[in-house]
């Protein structure tokens, strides 16, 4: 079955320095995968998805990923981290099929300090 | 375009009541996808609906229902509400198949 995990329950970092959030996905075929952010009370929003071709993906707000299909990850980096940045990001992946239902991580906090 | 929109934003029920939740997708998105939040739980997929046709299921007790009507926009329900109902319940519109998902802002659901 497929699953996501983010090993990151909370992270804190200090306003400029880089980012990394980890995901790890159990996926048989090449998975559909995706970041998404979550500011408090509020919904998710897309930072960027993976479907197939260049494994360096760029999304929006300066995010990217990196798919490394070896290690089964779909990892998060920002080399600057803003303090508007704090929220929480999600990974998931596409359970495939004749559906549009993602399968998300539990999450990770980030806290940026000044 | 307008994004998703979701009505009420926020609701207080009693237990043993029922409650209807409303999602509008994006203009020209045909799927709509209903999750449920929770800080113990997380993210939980409910069901997804494409052209007013249930496409798949989570598993969650027959409480909960929904239906998409033909402009696509969605509903869902629970009946019988439970303290443990209280959630964020999210919407998210696809265009079609792409698992491209755009979520709304939701709806806070509290049972006391």
């Amino acid at each position: 079955a497929q699953s996501v995990t983010q090993p990151d329950i909370h992270i804190t970092v200090s306003e400029g320095a880089s980012l990394e959030l980890r995901c790890n996905y159990s996926y048989g075929a090449t998975p559909y995968l995706f970041w998404y952010v979550q500011s408090p009370g509020q919904g998710l929003q897309l930072l960027l998805k993976y479907f197939s071709g260049d494994t360096l993906v760029q999304g929006i707000k300066g995010f990217e990923a990196e798919f490394k299909r070896s290690q089964s990850s779909f990892n998060l980096r920002k080399p600057s981290v803003h303090w508007s940045d704090a929220a929480e990001y999600f990974c998931a992946v596409a359970s495939g099929g004749a559906t549009n239902k993602l399968i998300f991580g539990t999450g990770t906090l980030l806290a940026v300090q000044p | 375009k307008a994004g998703v929109t979701q009505t009420p934003r926020y609701l207080i029920k009693t237990r043993g009541q029922q409650v209807t939740l409303s999602c509008s997708p994006i203009s020209g998105h045909r799927s709509v996808s209903w999750y449920q939040q929770t800080p113990g739980q997380g993210l939980q997929f409910l069901f997804e609906y494409f052209s007013e046709t249930q496409r798949n299921k989570g598993n969650f007790p027959g409480r909960f229902s929904g239906r998409q009507f033909s402009n696509s926009r969605s509903e869902m329900n629970v009946s019988t509400l439970e303290l443990g109902d209280s959630a964020l319940y999210l919407c998210a519109s696809s265009p079609t198949q792409n698992y491209e998902q755009y979520f709304g802002p939701g709806t806070r659901l509290t049972v006391t």
